[in-house]
């Protein structure tokens, strides 16, 4: 059983400080990992991937893989009140990564 | 507007009494999964559908049944519904390439009695 494991929160982080969710798993074959946002009422969304090693930025959003501590984390720069929700780290396999794992999600609240 | 459509959104049934979740994408997309969400637990995969009359088992596909007869649609059918399966469930779609992202529908919360 493939195994995703996240802090549930809540996080609390000050408007324009750095927020950082992070997220390990269980499977050492794992390649594909994800990163989706869940705002209260509303379905998951996609805010990032990563398949290597290293650091992937986009915009505010930066991931972070490490594979040989089968870890995963997500860094939020200039952290905003429209950034809290529940975040849902995922872990994807299968030819389309059309399986997937997800962890039970952090609430983070970003404080005015 | 490209999209995941789930019918009902809201559904209050009593134990036994069979019912289906629709699910239709137009996306033209291959892969097609369906969730359920429930506290403490998060999103859980119960089936997924890679391609016309192609599923399989996710990892609670217990009680629950599919089918894929269209490319857009992917049925989730619940033949004797019980109170464990009340729950907020999720249909998503996926071209199973790029960013290989999953399209989510709205939602669909069922109670069952």
């Amino acid at each position: 059983q493939k195994e995703v494991e996240q802090n549930s929160g809540p996080l609390s982080v000050p408007e324009g400080a750095i927020a950082s969710l992070n997220c390990t798993y269980s499977d050492r074959g794992s390649q594909s990992f994800f990163w989706y946002r869940q705002y209260s009422g509303k379905s998951p969304e996609l805010i990032m991937f990563i398949y290597s090693n290293g650091d992937k930025e986009d915009g505010r959003f930066t991931a972070q893989l490490n594979k040989a501590s089968q870890y995963v984390s997500l860094l939020i720069r200039d952290s905003q009140p429209s950034d809290s929700a529940t975040y849902l780290c995922a872990v994807g396999w299968g030819f389309g990564n059309e399986k997937l794992t997800f962890g039970t999600g952090t609430r983070l609240t970003i404080i005015p | 507007e490209a999209q995941v459509t789930q019918n009902p959104r809201y559904l209050i049934t009593v134990t036994g009494k069979k019912l289906t979740v629709t699910c239709s994408q137009n996306m033209n997309h291959e892969y097609m999964s369906w969730y359920r969400q429930d506290p403490g637990l998060g999103l859980r995969q119960i089936y997924y559908s890679m391609n016309v009359e192609v599923t399989d088992k996710g990892d609670v596909p217990e009680g629950y049944k599919v089918s894929r007869k269209e490319k857009r649609n992917f049925p989730l059918i619940l033949e004797s519904p019980s109170p464990n399966q009340t729950s907020l469930y999720f249909c998503a779609s996926s071209d199973g390439q790029g960013s290989y992202e999953q399209y989510f529908g709205p939602g669909t919360r069922l109670t069952v009695t």
